[in-house]
């Protein structure tokens, strides 16, 4: 059964500062990791999508990385600012997760806070 | 502009009522997903849909029904048999008919709350 854990659960930086998001899954047979953003009562915004046979993809001051054979995924922030100051999602889809075809997994998010 | 629509935002339910949440989509999308989201959990799939007059349950269905009459259309409805209905729950769509290598798009999210 595919599991998805983002670690840390909760990060406070200070603005201005290059930060890393870990996200880890258990099955490497995957087809794409997707990054999300949710600001509080907020729906999901994507953010980016990698698919397997890529290894990393970059917009704006975000880039995600993706090493499938580690079960590994990183995104990373540069030169943060206070209005990324939210909880980070990532979220995987697979074959059959769970009986149903295509579903995304989805980690409990890093919930992020940058400080002015 | 193209997105999906969530409705209502909030909405209240008294024990042993039904509701139902509206989810609209005007991105062409073929496939369309219920989620919910409860606190220090992650998303789980309750309904998805791949194709108009289709639907499967996900991971969760037991307490909801769906239906998918129109391309753009899936609604939600929470039953009386949902014992804690009480959750913030959140619509998505893709193309062209799975995630496999397409993008899942979401909409703003409904809160409901039994009273």
């Amino acid at each position: 059964k595919q599991e998805v854990t983002q670690i840390p659960a909760a990060l406070s930086v200070p603005e201005g500062e290059n930060l890393v998001l870990n996200c880890s899954f258990t099955d490497s047979a995957i087809y794409n990791l997707q990054w999300f953003r949710q600001d509080p009562g907020k729906g999901l915004t994507s953010l980016l999508l990698i698919q397997s046979s890529q290894r990393e993809q970059t917009s704006g001051r975000l880039n995600a990385s993706l090493d499938k054979s580690s079960g590994r995924s990183t995104l990373y922030i540069a030169a943060s600012q206070p209005g990324d100051s939210a909880t980070y999602l990532c979220a995987v889809s697979g074959r059959s997760y769970g009986g149903s075809q295509g579903n995304l997994i989805f980690g409990k998010g890093t919930k992020l806070s940058v400080k002015p | 502009d193209g997105g999906i629509t969530q409705s209502p935002k909030y909405l209240f339910r008294k024990e042993g009522q039904n509701v139902t949440l509206s989810c609209e989509q005007n991105l062409n999308h073929d496939a369309m997903y219920w989620y919910r989201q409860d606190p220090g959990q992650g998303l789980r799939l309750i309904y998805y849909s791949q194709i108009v007059n289709d639907f499967q349950k996900g991971d969760i269905a037991e307490g909801y029904s769906v239906s998918r009459e129109k391309k753009e259309s899936f609604p939600l409805t929470v039953t009386s048999a949902q014992k804690n209905p009480t959750a913030f729950y959140l619509c998505a769509s893709s193309r062209p008919g799975s995630f496999m290598n397409t993008e899942a798009f979401f909409g703003q999210g409904t809160r409901l709350t039994v009273v």
